[in-house]
């Protein structure tokens, strides 16, 4: 089944304590991209990838850094987790294809305290 | 700018009725224009989109209204029926580009039995 594989589901940690959301999609897709959703403020993009080891920032960068060195793998990595990154994160992925669009992953809900 | 501007933010509508989600922007570079539904505890995943070079695209009970001149489309759900009943993104991207889409704040919507 085609699909993008976030892990963890859910996650809640402590202030500081570094952190990394896996994601891996299974579509040969170049295209990847991790937003976060909140309430009120919809879907931001944080980081997306063109191909491997080519990434750049998306709209809210700031406490997170990602790597591309595998075309299926897109970790989000959270150095110093602090409160204000308690979100729902997103992991999708795309061909570049504009009538298929992005395939979302089913979301990492974390909580940072 | 960047931002896609997007209304109502939630909507209550009988079943059978007209659901109307109205989206606007002010890049006149965006040329890509993908509609997202998401369900509770799910990724959003597409549901339709449209081109400028067209003013109206109906998939299904599903239709989009393209205004290029006021830049502002619209997401028309006929019959809406209890089981649309989710939260929907628009968002706006540049197409030959890289990729990147900036989402609207998301409308929830009740389609009530």
């Amino acid at each position: 089944e085609a699909q993008v594989t976030q892990n963890p589901r859910y996650l809640i940690t402590v202030t500081g304590k570094k952190l990394t959301v896996t994601c891996s999609q299974n579509m040969n897709h170049e295209y990847m991209s991790w937003y976060r959703q909140d309430p009120g403020l919809g879907l931001r993009q944080i980081y997306y990838s063109m191909n491997v080891e080519v990434t750049d920032k998306g709209d809210v960068p700031e406490g997170y850094k990602v790597s591309r060195k595998e075309k299926r793998n897109f970790p989000l990595i959270l150095e110093s987790p602090s409160p204000n990154q308690t979100s729902l994160y997103f992991c999708a992925s795309s061909s570049g294809q504009l009538d298929i669009g992005y395939t979302f992953g089913s979301g990492t809900r974390l909580t940072v305290v | 700018q960047q931002q896609v501007k997007q209304s109502p933010q939630s909507l209550i509508v009988q079943k059978g009725g007209i659901s109307i989600i109205n989206c606007a922007y002010e890049n006149t570079a965006f040329d890509y224009f993908p509609w997202y539904q998401q369900f509770p505890g799910k990724g959003p995943a597409l549901l339709i989109a449209i081109r400028p070079d067209v003013s109206e695209k109906k998939e299904g009970r599903f239709t989009i209204s393209f205004n290029k001149s006021a830049k502002q489309f619209s997401l028309h759900i006929m019959d809406s029926q209890p089981g649309d009943s989710a939260t929907y993104f628009c968002a706006a991207s540049i197409a030959s580009g890289t990729y990147k889409y900036i989402f609207g704040t998301g409308t929830r919507l009740k389609v009530l039995a």
